[in-house]
């Protein structure tokens, strides 16, 4: 398989449940993005990990909680969520965290979520 | 105020037909510009990026164009298909950021 992949595609979950978003590249890529889309708004940077390492945490809320155990895997945990945080969770991946000027973001199909 | 805006927010266009979208950006200092076509249920896709000192490029039937001194780019669709129903994001590369516009919703219509 290639490209970005993400799972669940659909995840429906109470505000008391524990869950956990899974993305996969299989580029090569050194750095991987965790990106929040809702309805009618611009889309939210949430984390940026280069090479495991978390380098951007953009005051994002600490129910969500990422990890990174290496370059091609990357987690969104996610644990008493509320019903504004559903979205469409986006992963995606670089070959550098844009430190090069015209690096490309390659995104995977999203995991649509729904907070009950 | 978010740092891109996209006009318009929404077109319906007939199938063979141009259309353009234009997008205005704030972020300084400028990097570059992306625009990007997100399908339904589906994750964005990069079609053109450009630096500073590009000001048109083309990707088969999508020509991006820039203006750095009015902070203004345009992408422009020839011959629509219906596969070009889509959302259309530009995105502006400046100050060590991306800043997201909220998109340009296309529909093609036969």
């Amino acid at each position: 398989e290639t490209g970005v992949t993400q799972t669940p595609r659909h995840l429906v979950m109470g505000m008391t449940n524990k869950k956990s978003l899974k993305c996969e590249q299989h580029l090569g890529h050194n750095a991987m993005y965790w990106y929040k889309q809702s309805a009618k708004k611009p889309l939210e940077l949430m984390f940026v990990y280069s090479l495991e390492e978390r380098v951007e945490n953009n005051s994002v809320p600490s129910r969500f909680s990422p990890e990174c155990p290496n370059s091609s895997h990357l987690f969104l945990h996610l644990h008493t969520l509320q019903p504004e945080d559903s979205a469409l969770y986006l992963c995606a991946s670089s070959q550098d965290p844009l430190q090069r000027r015209t690096d490309t973001q390659y995104f995977g199909p999203g995991t649509r979520l729904t907070v009950l | 105020k978010n740092q891109v805006e996209q006009s318009p927010q929404s077109l319906i266009i007939l199938e063979g037909k141009n259309c353009t979208l234009q997008c205005n950006y704030t972020v300084s200092p400028f990097s570059n510009l992306r625009w990007y076509k997100q399908d339904t249920g589906r994750g964005p896709v990069s079609l053109t990026i450009m630096t500073f000192s590009e000001n048109t490029k083309s990707n088969g039937r999508y020509t991006a164009t820039l203006d750095a001194d009015t902070k203004q780019s345009s992408l422009h669709i020839t011959a629509s298909q219906l596969s070009d129903s889509a959302s259309y994001i530009c995105v502006d590369y400046g100050n060590n950021r991306l800043a997201f516009g909220k998109g340009n919703q296309v529909v093609v219509i036969p």
